[in-house]
């Protein structure tokens, strides 16, 4: 299978600790997203990487989130000192870089869960 | 800004009944347009895409939908349910914004609804 994979698939973690999430996109895609979906609500967009350049971050991302994609492939997330309300399942996803509108492929997401 | 509307959070069928799942949008911009379904536990899978083609769009599964500018609709339907539709549908629009001429296509989500389907 060559879609987007994430690791893990779920993390559990204490409170005040640091996690990091791993996303291998799809080979040949040059544009990596980066969402967060908490439970009953629509994913929201966190941040996009062309190649290894990150070109856009939501409001929702805060100091305490980094993303690095460092060599344009796979892409890490972290988030540290964790708190409640990072509890979510966070997806990733990629996409060709195209004018006209490319579909996005998801990976199964990570589910995070905050103790 | 844009916005994306899905009218209904539940849609409930008997098998081999018609599906309909609403979503509207708003936008200043001629918008591309998605329906991705999302299994529980699973990300999300690309049902199919409007971008300004036909205005009459079939995907995977059966399910098609229908843009309609006056309307700002794109509703998704199913001539006959299946129970293995039952999921989460999110209606999704992709707004280029130009920055330096780069499209970097930033999806915006509908709230979803979610489809059960009944035996």
């Amino acid at each position: 299978d060559t879609g987007v994979s994430q690791n893990p698939r779920h993390k559990i973690t204490k409170r005040g600790q640091n996690v990091t999430f791993r996303c291998d996109p799809i080979s040949e895609h040059n544009r990596l997203y980066w969402y967060r979906q908490t439970l009953g609500q629509g994913p929201e967009f966190l941040t996009y990487f062309q190649n290894e350049a990150q070109l856009e971050k939501s409001r929702l991302l805060s100091d305490r989130f980094s993303a690095e994609r460092p060599k344009g492939s796979f892409s890490t997330l972290e988030i540290q000192r964790t708190e409640q309300g990072d509890s979510a399942m966070y997806l990733c996803a990629s996409s060709l870089a195209d004018r006209a509108s490319q579909p996005q492929h998801f990976g199964d997401g990570t589910r995070l869960s905050i103790l | 800004a844009q916005s994306v509307t899905q009218l209904d959070s539940h849609v409930s069928v008997s098998e081999g009944t018609p599906v309909l799942l609403r979503c509207n949008y708003s936008s200043s911009y001629s918008p591309s347009l998605f329906w991705y379904v999302q299994h529980p536990n699973k990300g999300l899978q690309l049902l199919l895409k409007y971008t300004s083609a036909a205005t009459l769009v079939k995907g995977i599964n059966g399910f098609e939908a229908e843009f309609k500018k006056s309307e700002t609709s794109f509703h998704l339907t199913k001539p006959s349910a299946h129970m293995s539709d039952a999921a989460e549908y999110f209606c999704v629009a992709h707004l280029p914004f130009n920055a330096g001429g780069t499209s970097y296509g930033k999806l915006t989500f509908g709230q979803g609804t979610i489809l059960t389907v009944h035996p």
